[in-house]
């Protein structure tokens, strides 16, 4: 069981190049999230999704767009990379609103 | 809106040593509050949790109770080893966001344990 896993695990992207971060779950789990993690900061949300098909903005979308075309995926794009996008990266699901979310290990994205 | 606000780290302790780290929050309503823990490498992964005041939360030797009247959730363990080395976020639910869960998350304090 391999739980949430992302990639790519790392990468370095130039200022306006374009990337897509995928996150694959195997819990059969409704309920998808991407967050970002920045020094000295918590997590923030950016976008989740409340089952296939659904995605709807968190605290911080700007720059980002999402997908959920299977229930099992999740993916985030950057349509045009900027500095301020370099970030480490995690997703995570869970099975009900109530209910613990399960992170990935992260990717760890540098805009140059 | 709410917020969660931890200690300033990073923490280095000797093996052994007695650990607090200290976790308030601000929150309208009545929130669950976690404690999470990332070790080097990984993402974040659920160390503990309380839903309702004045319960304990406990896992692995750490423990946390939901203090409603100080709003605090400190995370305290007695005898702390290398490998609880990691970074560790105090959360909470922030509600829900259109069917979803909110977790609003501290700042993260790292914690070093030397042998």
């Amino acid at each position: 069981n391999a739980g949430v896993t992302q990639t790519p695990k790392f990468r370095v992207l130039k200022t306006g190049q374009s990337m897509t971060l995928l996150c694959a779950q195997d819990m059969n789990h409704e309920y998808m999230y991407w967050y970002r993690q920045d020094p000295g900061m918590g997590l923030r949300l950016i976008h989740y999704s409340v089952g296939e098909g659904t995605t709807a903005k968190g605290e911080v979308p700007d720059g980002y767009n999402v997908s959920r075309l299977k229930k099992q995926n999740f993916l985030l794009g950057l349509e045009s990379a900027a500095p301020s996008q370099t970030s480490v990266y995690f997703c995570a699901s869970s099975g009900s609103p109530i209910r613990e979310q399960y992170f990935g290990p992260g990717t760890r994205l540098t805009v140059t | 809106g709410d917020s969660v606000t931890q200690m300033e780290g990073p923490v280095t302790l000797s093996e052994e040593a007695f650990l607090t780290i200290n976790c308030t929050y601000t929150a309208t309503g009545y929130p669950s509050l976690f404690w999470y823990v990332q070790y080097p490498g990984e993402g974040l992964q659920l160390l503990l949790k309380a839903t309702k005041a004045d319960d304990k939360g406990s896992n692995k030797g750490f423990e946390a109770t939901y203090r409603k009247e100080t709003t605090s959730f400190h995370l305290e363990k007695g005898s702390v080893q290398v490998s609880d080395s990691a970074v560790y976020f105090c959360a909470l639910t922030g509600g829900l966001i259109q069917g979803a869960q909110k977790l609003v998350f501290g700042q993260g304090t790292r914690l070093t344990i030397n042998p």
